[in-house]
């Protein structure tokens, strides 16, 4: 069942520099996403969402972009910063009154100083 | 900032014995649940829970497991009778509503089955 997918493993960038990151989702059913960033030994922590509704939702360096008509998503840091090294989930819900989340494989990204 | 607080951080255990992971949520949440990551594979929804029952699981969720919220703060995970497959980072994870809030997670629990 892979209705989320991140095709990138690992994404290297340096310090400074602008990171993408991508996500591929094939359940048109989905109505909202979301980023999680994880350290290790730590729980997911939520980053930024974007409803289906919209196409860019900004928050200071971070912006996700949603393309609806290619079930694609990304996730873009500007500029990237050592403390931006994890591992980044996307993640998509169905909405009703669990909304439970679907989660990508995620990436890890390294951004070196 | 609030956070749900996950014991024990790792949990060693044979084959067949019943574990239970404990969970405390954030004080005003309504909704929760529990996910679990095994190594290398991506974050899986187990069960939420709302309302003092169980609103959706998933088919990994069978009846080796349960969850209970026996008082007003705990909400605890239990596998009757762990497998090696069951081994795995066992998160939990509450919100406010059941809406697009944002979902905060605990730090986890680190299960072995040995």
């Amino acid at each position: 069942d892979q209705q989320v997918k991140q095709n990138s493993p690992s994404l290297s960038v340096q310090e400074g520099r602008i990171s993408i990151l991508n996500c591929d989702y094939t359940n048109s059913m989905f109505d909202y996403f979301l980023w999680y960033k994880k350290y290790p030994a730590e729980g997911p922590t939520f980053l930024i969402s974007i409803s289906s509704i919209k196409d860019k939702n900004e928050d200071g360096r971070f912006t996700v972009f949603l393309n609806k008509s290619a079930k694609h998503l990304s996730l873009h840091i500007v500029p990237s910063q050592p403390g931006d090294s994890a591992v980044y989930f996307c993640a998509a819900s169905v909405g009703g009154a669990t909304n439970k989340l679907i989660f990508g494989t995620g990436t890890l990204l390294a951004v070196q100083p | 900032e609030p956070e749900v607080t996950q014991t024990p951080s790792h949990q060693v255990t044979q084959m067949g014995q019943e574990v239970i992971l404990r969970c405390v949520p954030i004080s005003n949440h309504l909704y929760f649940y529990w996910y679990r990551q095994i190594l290398g594979q991506k974050v899986e929804f187990l069960v939420s829970f709302y309302n003092n029952e169980i609103s959706e699981k998933s088919e990994i969720f069978d009846d080796q497991f349960s969850v209970e919220r026996p008082d007003g703060s705990n909400f605890t995970l239990k596998i009757r009778s762990t497998k090696l497959e069951d081994s795995a980072m066992y998160f939990c994870a509450s919100r406010v509503t059941g809406g697009h809030e944002k979902l905060f997670f605990g730090s986890g629990t680190q299960l072995s089955v040995l």
